[in-house]
């Protein structure tokens, strides 16, 4: 089946500092791609669309300038938290949809990022 | 607002059928689905229903939807001890063309042996 990978899995960071995280579709092509939040015990969140070659759609509330969205390719997003505080504390999940197939997203495992 | 809503829990015997239900409020979603999380993981799609359809089978799982109703449920037969995880029911969003998914709190399954 199709497989989405993030890197890192998890990530202990200053605040202050940026943290990247990659979100990968390792074999299929993926035109748009999702960023979810996810904190504990708590369902998903949908913090943005990522859109291969153009802007991030970023859902109300979520601001754009602190959560950077790049797609530069149909396999990879990015998102980067920059200046993270405690609060951006969280689980951060990805999913893909194939080209091939829209209908279906295949979610990645999560990156756990902690802000000390 | 677009709002979907699960128990929170549930507790079931080994080997007892598990039923997890889920109401949704987007009429206009074309599907719905249920994926799992286990603790640490991210989420494992599990099966999805397209809303013309009012039910749906795949091995141990069966779905049914009420269109109606605007309520889901995730029928898992002869409930297994690896089957203890979060079940998220979700709804795709039509205001992005169906892409995104709104999720539900999840259910938290607990399977005694």
């Amino acid at each position: 089946g199709a497989v989405v990978s993030q890197h890192p899995s998890r990530v202990i960071c200053k605040s202050g500092t940026s943290v990247k995280i990659e979100c990968r579709s390792l074999d299929f092509q993926a035109t748009t791609m999702f960023w979810y939040r996810q904190f504990p015990k708590k369902s998903l969140m949908l913090m943005a669309t990522s859109n291969e070659g153009s802007k991030a759609t970023y859902e109300q509330g979520v601001e754009k300038d602190k959560f950077l969205i790049n797609h530069a390719s149909l396999t990879l997003s990015t998102l980067t938290v920059t200046s993270a505080h405690p609060e951006d504390s969280s689980f951060y999940i990805c999913s893909a949809s194939p080209v091939a197939d829209q209908e279906t997203q295949y979610f990645g495992p999560g990156t756990r990022l902690l802000v000390l | 607002g677009e709002d979907v809503e699960q128990s929170l829990f549930l507790s079931v015997r080994e080997g007892d059928s598990s039923v997890i239900n889920c109401t949704y409020t987007d009429s206009s979603s074309t599907y719905l689905y249920w994926y799992k999380q286990e603790p640490g993981a991210g989420l494992q799609l599990l099966t999805y229903i397209f809303s013309n359809m009012d039910m749906k089978q795949d091995q141990r799982l069966t779905v049914l939807l009420n269109k109606k109703d605007k309520h889901l449920s995730l029928r898992i037969a002869d409930t297994q001890t690896g089957d203890s995880a979060i079940y998220f029911c979700a709804e795709s969003r039509s205001d992005t063309g169906g892409r995104a998914l709104t999720f539900g709190s999840g259910t938290r399954l607990q399977v005694q042996p």
